[in-house]
C-alpha cells in the first residue's frame, strides 16, 4: 500500500529556529495530512491539505503540497521545546482508497 | 470532551489467551480504524469501518477481528494472540463515511505485550 516517506528521519534544532520536514509519496492522493506524536502517545492531527491546494497555514505551521513532484513539506516557525515530537505525514486516496497511509515519521528535537 | 477512548492502556498477556481492546468515540463519527505501530515500520492499518456493520481489512488484518455493532464502539479482538502481535495499538475515528476529508482523532494507545 502507498506510504509517505518523511525526510529527514531525525532533526535537532534550537529554540527559535525553523524546522522543515519533507514528505514524498508515490501515487495520486485526495489529501495529505500531518500529525504529531509525543513519545508513546496518540497522534494529534495538525493540518490537512487537499490535492487541489498548494499551501496552507495554521498558526506557526505552514504546509505546502506539490502534486507534480508528489511531495509536501511542513514548516514549523520559531520552534519551541514543546514542539519536540515525532511528525508524520499521511496520505489518503488514490490507490490506498479509504486507508490513511502513514510514513515512518521525522523525530524533531528542539533544545532550549 | 470529544475523544476516542481505548482500554486498557497497557496489557501483558500470554500466547493464545483471547483478548479484546475496546475503543469508543463520542463524536458521532462514522469512520473508525485500528492501527498498530512498530519501530521501523511506522503505523499500519489493521481494520477499518465506514459505518455500523461495515468493516474491511487494512494492510495487516491477520490474527485480528473487529466488529461494529454500534456507531460509537469498534473493539479489536485477538482470538489467539502471538508474540508477533506485541505492539502499540491505536484506534482512530473520522467524521465522513465516504472518502474521509477530515483529520483523524486518535486514542491514547494500548501497549500490548504477548509473552
Amino acid at each position: 500500500s502507498q506510504q509517505g516517506e518523511e525526510d529527514p528521519q531525525a532533526l535537532s534544532i534550537q529554540e527559535g529556529e525553523n524546522a522543515t520536514m519533507n514528505c514524498s509519496y508515490k501515487t495520486s492522493i485526495n489529501n495529505l495530512q500531518w500529525y504529531r506524536q509525543n513519545s508513546g502517545r496518540g497522534l494529534v492531527h495538525l493540518i490537512l491539505i487537499r490535492s487541489n491546494e498548494r499551501e496552507k497555514h495554521s498558526g506557526r505551521l505552514r504546509v505546502t503540497l506539490d502534486t507534480s513532484k508528489k511531495s509536501s513539506s511542513l514548516l514549523i516557525t520559531a520552534s519551541r521545546a514543546a514542539d519536540t515530537a515525532s511528525y508524520f505525514c499521511a496520505t489518503l486516496g488514490g490507490d490506498s482508497g479509504y486507508a490513511l497511509n502513514f510514513g515512518k515519521g521525522t523525530s524533531l528535537l528542539v533544545t532550549p | 470532551e470529544a475523544q476516542v477512548t481505548q482500554n486498557p492502556r497497557y496489557l501483558i498477556t500470554v500466547t493464545g489467551k483471547k483478548l479484546t481492546v475496546t475503543c469508543s468515540q463520542n463524536m458521532n463519527h462514522e469512520y473508525m480504524s485500528w492501527y498498530r505501530q512498530d519501530p521501523g515500520l511506522g503505523l499500519r492499518q489493521i481494520y477499518y469501518s465506514m459505518n455500523v456493520e461495515v468493516t474491511d481489512k487494512g494492510d495487516v488484518p491477520e490474527g485480528y477481528k473487529v466488529s461494529r455493532k454500534e456507531k460509537r464502539n469498534f473493539p479489536l479482538i485477538l482470538e489467539s494472540p502471538s508474540p508477533n502481535q506485541t505492539s502499540l495499538y491505536f484506534c482512530a475515528s473520522s467524521l465522513n463515511s465516504g472518502l474521509p476529508n477530515y483529520g483523524y482523532t486518535f486514542g491514547s494507545g494500548t501497549r500490548l505485550t504477548v509473552v
